[in-house]
């Protein structure tokens, strides 16, 4: 089955602690994204990565890094996480046609 | 002024109602317009795909596009509680962009 799955699901952290939410993706995607989703803004891009070892800044990349070192995975990290960055997380993989999919989403809080 | 423009509702309907879910858009650019759901505490769903102007058809949902307005639509037909979701429009021009999604209840 076609999917992109997120871990972990909800995630309950302190102000400065870094973290790491993974995302994997089983179609061979070469483009994958990072979303946060927060209420009345919709879904901002964090950051984009256009295949292996290309990465590059979405609308809301402060205080977040990426890598993408295999194509399946795209792993979004927070260095040192503060309660801003509060929010629903989601990785997404384009396909050919510009269609994104979504992984079930990462509810993260930042105390 | 925001790229995507979409009310955010929330919207409550009757069961069997014709829903009208609208988004408009600055970006010219624009040429692949796409609708997902949202189910609470799950992650969007694609659920329609058009390529530049012109409307879709599938089952009860109908997609339409007017590049020359800016603004495209999602019809649902003969509407049912399972509908109740978030809706969101997407666009892309090699960027892709959303709407904040519109909140729909459809009420048994």
């Amino acid at each position: 089955e076609a999917q992109v799955t997120q871990n972990p699901r909800y995630l309950i952290t302190v102000t400065g602690k870094k973290l790491t939410v993974t995302c994997s993706q089983n179609m061979n995607h070469e483009y994958m994204s990072w979303y946060r989703q927060d209420p009345g803004l919709g879904l901002r891009q964090i950051y984009y990565s256009m295949n292996v070892e290309v990465t590059d800044k979405g609308d809301v990349p402060e205080g977040y890094k990426v890598s993408r070192k295999e194509k399946r995975n795209f792993p979004l990290i927070l260095e040192s996480p503060s309660p801003n960055q509060t929010s629903l997380y989601f990785c997404a993989s384009v396909g050919q046609l510009n269609e994104a999919f979504f992984g079930q989403g990462t509810r993260l809080t930042v105390v | 002024q925001k790229e995507v423009e979409q009310d955010p509702g929330p919207l409550s309907v009757p069961e069997g109602a014709i829903v009208s879910l609208n988004c408009t858009y600055s970006n010219s650019a624009f040429q692949y317009f796409m609708w997902y759901r949202q189910y609470s505490r799950k992650g969007p769903e694609l659920l329609m795909y058009t390529y530049s102007s012109g409307n879709k058809e599938d089952g009860r949902f109908t997609a339409q596009v007017d590049k020359s307005s800016k603004y495209i639509s999602l019809f649902i037909r003969d509407s049912q509680p399972s509908d109740s979701a978030t809706y969101l429009c997407a666009m892309n021009s090699g960027d892709m962009r959303f709407g904040a999604g519109t909140r729909l209840t459809v009420k048994p």
